[in-house]
């Protein structure tokens, strides 16, 4: 099992250029999710889809948008890119495990805006 | 304000010391508690959980719960380099999707 993967692991925009960064899970997880990660600030939700077909916003969804595609994928895509939004993103899964709430995260996605 | 805090280091311990890390979280109806160990460049690995008050313990690994305090720590025994990493304390309300997660406290283990 490849467990959780996302592409790109590298990516470089300018501002206001738009992109989408893509997740799949193979572990037949409902939940999925989106996080930043920013030094010093932890891991921030942008989104997170309970189960297929629906998807919530979480702590920081300006300027993002997120689609479930199925039970395996669920991409996030910035429509305009801005410097505030370099930072590395996380996708993660939920749903088995250990702990039913325990998440598997995918490699990262490092995203610099200029 | 923050909901889930940590101390951010970075925490020097000795190579066979005890590693104690602290978080506090200001949600009263949080129901479960996570470790999560981060290396550096690379993607969070939940090491612990624990859902009720007490000590849990798994290996060199001890994670305590007081929820009157609203209080979880992490206690690492015999800590070895190999445990240098950021540990991120992650909180979750019951019937919630979202958790919570503290910016973390970086250890460092000095051989």
């Amino acid at each position: 099992n490849a467990g959780v993967t996302q592409t790109p692991k590298f990516q470089v925009l300018k501002t206001g250029q738009s992109m989408t960064l893509q997740c799949a899970q193979d572990m037949n997880h409902n939940s999925m999710y989106w996080y930043r990660q920013d030094p010093g600030m932890g891991l921030r939700l942008i989104y997170y889809s309970a189960s297929e077909g629906t998807t919530d916003k979480g702590e920081v969804p300006n300027g993002y948008n997120v689609s479930r595609l199925n039970k395996r994928e669920f991409s996030l895509r910035l429509e305009s890119a801005a410097p505030s939004q370099t930072s590395v993103y996380f996708c993660a899964s939920s749903g088995g495990g250990r702990s039913y709430n325990e998440q598997f995260f995918g490699p990262g996605t490092r995203l610099t805006v200029l | 304000q923050k909901e889930v805090e940590q101390n951010s280091g970075p925490l020097s311990v000795p190579e066979g010391a005890i590693a104690s890390l602290n978080c506090t979280y200001s949600d009263q109806g949080s129901q479960s508690f996570f470790w999560y160990r981060q290396y550096s460049g690379k993607s969070p690995e939940l090491i612990m959980f624990i859902y009720s008050n007490g000590d849990k313990e798994d290996g060199r690994f001890t994670a305590q719960l007081n929820k009157a305090s609203q209080y979880v720590s992490l206690l690492i025994r015999d800590s070895q380099p190999s445990d240098s990493a950021t540990y991120l304390c992650a909180v979750k309300s019951t019937g919630g999707f979202k958790t919570i997660f503290g910016a973390g406290t970086r250890l460092f283990v000095k051989a």
